[in-house]
């Protein structure tokens, strides 16, 4: 059973950056796609981008401009960077596993943006 | 981005009756591989979404056949023969086959 954890600050101020890390349990990331998904209080879900060991990624053009995502075989992890986050910013952000689609999602990490 | 409604966007059902929730996509939703990537995710209370089904109709592993999965074109389908206790929660239709991955709204289902 695939097991993905997310982890890191859970408050960040507005202009600063936001860093989570997802780690994998299980699985080799070197296989299937990872993603991240976001969810604001009480709202629906919005994809955030994807990657593959291979480089291959892509974002949410909606914040293509102040997204990275990257990936770290050697201690099979991903992670993500948004900059300059705003209180718009504050969700629950979601990694999972994707086979063309996410189909096993971490329990995800709450983030709020505030000073 | 294509725009996915879901409708009703509550749904409150005795337990043992059936329950129906209906996805319409802004676009067509066949790749270019011939797969429609329409897919259904339950959020229980308090938790990550799970995902149900995949391409219109296939279950995931471990999900009970009361849940089942239709549609072509725009109008896509999801099915509950019989509701449950553990099936309260929300439950969005998701489509992958244009980026940026879109979700509906979400539907809530009570008991």
């Amino acid at each position: 059973q695939v097991l993905l954890q997310e982890s890191g600050p859970g408050l960040v101020k507005p202009s600063e950056t936001l860093s989570l890390t997802c780690t994998v349990s299980d699985a080799s990331i070197r296989t299937y796609y990872w993603s991240w998904i976001r969810q604001p209080p009480g709202k629906g879900l919005e994809s955030i981008g994807y990657i593959h060991y291979t480089g291959d990624t892509n974002y949410n053009p909606s914040l293509k401009s102040r997204v990275t995502i990257s990936l770290d075989t050697s201690k099979n992890q991903f992670s993500l960077t948004l900059n300059s986050v705003s209180a718009a910013d504050t969700a629950v952000y979601y990694c999972a596993r994707t086979a063309r689609v996410p189909d096993m999602w971490g329990q995800g990490a709450m983030v709020t943006v505030s000073s | 981005d294509v725009v996915m409604t879901q409708s009703p966007l509550s749904l409150s059902v005795t337990p043992g009756q059936p329950a129906s929730i209906s996805c319409r996509s802004s676009q067509g939703l066949v790749y270019s591989n011939g797969n429609i990537y329409l897919n259904w995710f339950q959020q229980r209370p308090g938790q990550s979404p799970r995902r149900l089904i995949y391409m219109v109709s296939n279950r995931d592993s471990g999900v009970p056949d009361r849940f089942s999965g239709s549609g072509s074109g725009t109008d896509f389908t999801l099915k509950i023969s019989g509701v449950e206790a553990e099936d309260v929660g929300v439950y969005y239709c998701m489509q992958g086959t244009h980026w940026p991955w879109t979700f509906g709204q979400g539907t809530k289902v009570e008991i």
